[in-house]
């Protein structure tokens, strides 16, 4: 099974910061790879797919980039409500856990 | 708009069964793959199982296979989790989610429900 690590685990950050996430993969994915936000008891949003494209209505301060093994996700310009847990996933192949384990972006 | 809201979850003690429903609404249900993801509390997220547009075609997770049974009925807009035989590490929050109809090599996740918490505990 392909695993997914990112890191940061947690990243503090403060209003207007430029953040970057990274996710890799166990084995190469070509770009079958996508990026969720996911709040507080709320469900996962998609925001990246297919490593660097947008989905409709995400705010263009998120993008992707990445192929392969090594994926990343980038805040232009951190807004409040980005603060949020990010999760990348890959869909190259049905595996139980085709998610990383998050990374919580909290207030600086 | 794209709604999915699922209903069922509770409280259920090891060794029971609960059955999931997903109701989906704003868009043609029928031509869409549909998956169960679930979120052990605190935890990160867990694909549990995949059906195509048609029931042709179903996977599972190892950890649910032979326990779990996915279905769904076109004609109510309906998704279904069957879940038997429960264990304490099966508590999570159960989502249903959407699969876009793109050419790809596995699920991807479009919309989500709100989720319902099944709890497995005596």
């Amino acid at each position: 099974d392909i695993q997914m690590t990112q890191s940061p685990s947690t990243l503090s950050a403060s209003v207007g910061d430029r953040v970057t996430i990274t996710c890799r993969a166990s084995q190469s994915i070509s770009s079958w790879l996508a990026w969720y936000q996911q709040k507080p008891g709320k469900a996962p949003k998609l925001l990246i797919y297919k490593a660097s494209s947008l989905e409709s209505g995400v705010p263009s301060r998120f993008s992707g980039s990445g192929s392969g093994t090594e994926f990343t996700l980038t805040i232009s310009s951190l807004q409040p409500d980005d603060f949020a847990t990010y999760y990348c996933q890959q869909y190259n192949s049905y595996s139980p856990l085709p998610f990383g384990q998050g990374t919580k972006v909290e207030i600086k | 708009e794209v709604q999915l809201v699922e209903s069922g979850g509770g409280l259920v003690q090891p060794g029971g069964s609960l059955r999931l429903s997903c109701a989906a609404s704003g868009f043609t249900f029928s031509s869409y793959s549909m998956n169960w993801v679930r979120q052990a509390p605190g935890k990160g997220l867990e694909w549990v199982s995949y059906i195509s547009s048609s029931s042709s075609t179903i996977y599972y997770a190892d950890s649910v296979k032979g326990r779990f049974t996915i279905s769904r009925d076109n004609a109510k807009n309906s998704l279904y989790l069957q879940m038997n035989s429960l264990r304490a590490e099966d508590t999570a929050v159960y989502y249903c989610a959407r699969d876009p109809p793109a050419i790809k090599p596995a699920a991807l996740f479009d919309y989500w429900g709100q989720g319902t918490l099944v709890t497995v505990s005596s």
